[in-house]
């Protein structure tokens, strides 16, 4: 079982406060990292698929960063809004060798609350 | 919207009782799965399917099956509905066009209750 863990678990900000989160894989067999936002009572959306060591993605005020080498990605949201509240989820593809099918090993998420 | 839909959307079912729940999509997508939410462990991965007829399991398959016989059609059955697999199940597939670490597409989730 693949170990993916997210930090922190729950984050409270006001309204124009900047934040991030951390996302930390395995180092080893490393084939993508995803990022999702997942709204109450909606399904997860993609924001980033990152895939080499260095990438950073970016997406209006939200922006990621990898480090395949020591195994994490960093989340980062400028200027909150109450609109950013959700979960984040990170998701790790990996694997020992030959084809990994896309399978995603999900991290526990990070619930934001942006308070206006 | 990658044209997912799930049925039925909410079912409620007796411990013991078998349960079909459908992940229907329209792309003709070769890679679809079967995850369920799980509070503390985000979203965890039941079985997945690589093409008609392939299908293997993931993290937590135990009592739980899945068939694939047409590429638009992933089902996932719950032999013997337990308590433990109250949960919201969602579908995905992955818009590879052949790259399978693509980001993936999630149905709208099907709300179940096993009392």
């Amino acid at each position: 079982i693949l170990n993916v863990e997210q930090s922190p678990q729950s984050l409270h900000v006001q309204e124009g406060d900047s934040t991030n989160f951390t996302c930390s894989f395995p180092s080893s067999n490393f084939y993508a990292l995803h990022w999702y936002r997942w709204e109450t009572a909606k399904s997860p959306e993609a924001l980033f698929v990152m895939t080499l060591n260095g990438d950073e993605k970016k997406k209006g005020r939200i922006s990621a960063t990898l480090n395949t080498k020591e195994g994490y990605s960093y989340l980062y949201i400028k200027g909150s809004q109450p609109e950013d509240s959700a979960t984040y989820l990170c998701a790790f593809i990996g694997g020992a060798g030959g084809t990994s099918y896309g399978k995603l090993t999900f991290g526990q998420g990070t619930i934001l609350t942006v308070h206006p | 919207d990658a044209g997912i839909t799930q049925s039925p959307r909410h079912k409620v079912t007796e411990t013991g009782t078998p349960v079909t729940l459908r992940c229907h999509q329209t792309e003709n997508h070769r890679y679809m799965y079967w995850y369920r939410q799980d509070p503390g462990h985000g979203l965890r991965l039941i079985h997945y399917s690589y093409g008609v007829k392939d299908t293997d399991k993931g993290e937590v398959s135990d009592g739980y099956s899945v068939s694939r016989s047409k590429t638009e059609d992933f089902l996932l059955t719950l032999e013997s509905a337990t308590s433990s697999q109250t949960s919201v199940y969602f579908c995905a597939i992955s818009a590879s066009g052949g790259n399978i670490y693509n980001e993936q597409f999630f149905g709208p989730g099907t709300r179940l209750t096993v009392l």
